[in-house]
C-alpha cells in the first residue's frame, strides 16, 4: 500500500510570494489533516477534511491560508502572501474512516523556508 | 488552559536500558492518547493507542501506560537500541466529540548510546 505523498519537499520563497503544496492520500482514506509543525514543535492542526467537506479549519490563518480538496481525493494548501513565521514544516496526513477516531498516517511534509 | 507537555525535550540513555518518556496534560478529557515516533525530515508514524477506560497497552519491546486520575502517560521502550533514537510524540484527542482531531505535544527527543 502506498503512503501519504506530498510534493514539493522543499520550497523557498521571499515573503509576500504565494505557494502551494499537495498531497495524494492513502486510496481511500476518507478524513485528510494539513499540519503545520514548526521547529521544535508538535504539529499543530491546520485543516481537516472529511470527504470533500471541511471539519474543523478552526486554526487555519484564513487572511491568508487556504485548503481545498477536490473529488475527496487530492489536496492542496496555499498560503498567499507568505510570511516570515510560515517557515515551517507542512504536514498531510490521512486516516481510513469517517466520523471514527483512528491513528493517522502522515507524509513525509513539505519544508518551507520563507526569507 | 488547555496543555500538554511532555516533560523532557531529550533523553540519553544506555543502550539496554528501559526509556521512560511522560505526558501530561490538563483541562482535556481526552477518550484516548497516541503516541507517534519521528525520525529528522519525516513525517510522524504511529505507534500505540490507548484509550480512557485502559490502563496498559503493548506491543513487543513498548508499552503505555494511561492514567486519567493523574492526566498522565508514559510511554516505555524496554531493552532500548539504537535504532530506537528518535523524537516521540505524545497526542491525545480533544474529545467533546471531535473526529478524530488531535493535539500534539512537543515531543522528547531519545538519543540510546551503544
Amino acid at each position: 500500500e502506498a503512503g501519504v505523498a506530498q510534493s514539493p519537499r522543499y520550497k523557498i520563497i521571499e515573503k509576500r510570494q504565494s505557494v502551494a503544496f499537495w498531497c495524494n492520500p492513502i486510496s481511500g482514506h476518507a478524513t485528510l489533516y494539513w499540519y503545520q509543525q514548526i521547529l521544535g514543535q508538535g504539529p499543530k492542526l491546520l485543516i481537516q477534511f472529511q470527504n470533500n467537506g471541511v471539519v474543523d479549519d478552526s486554526q487555519l490563518p484564513k487572511d491568508r491560508f487556504s485548503a481545498e480538496r477536490l473529488k475527496g481525493v487530492d489536496s492542496t494548501l496555499k498560503i498567499q502572501p507568505a510570511k516570515l513565521e510560515d517557515s515551517a514544516v507542512y504536514l498531510c496526513a490521512s486516516s481510513p474512516r469517517e466520523g471514527i477516531r483512528e491513528t493517522q498516517y502522515f507524509g513525509p511534509g513539505t519544508r518551507l523556508l520563507v526569507l | 488552559s488547555q496543555k500538554i507537555e511532555q516533560n523532557s525535550e531529550a533523553l540519553n540513555i544506555q543502550e539496554g536500558k528501559t526509556a521512560t518518556l511522560t505526558c501530561n496534560y490538563t483541562n482535556y478529557s481526552p477518550a484516548y492518547l497516541q503516541w507517534y515516533r519521528q525520525d529528522p525530515g519525516r513525517g510522524p508514524v504511529f505507534l500505540l493507542l490507548i484509550r480512557e477506560n485502559e490502563k496498559e497497552k503493548r506491543k513487543e519491546r513498548l508499552k503505555v501506560t494511561f492514567d486519567t486520575t493523574l492526566k498522565q502517560s508514559l510511554f516505555h521502550i524496554t531493552a532500548s537500541q539504537p535504532a530506537d533514537s528518535a523524537t516521540y510524540l505524545c497526542a491525545l484527542d480533544k474529545g467533546g466529540g471531535s473526529q478524530g482531531n488531535l493535539i500534539f505535544g512537543k515531543g522528547t527527543k531519545l538519543s540510546v548510546k551503544p
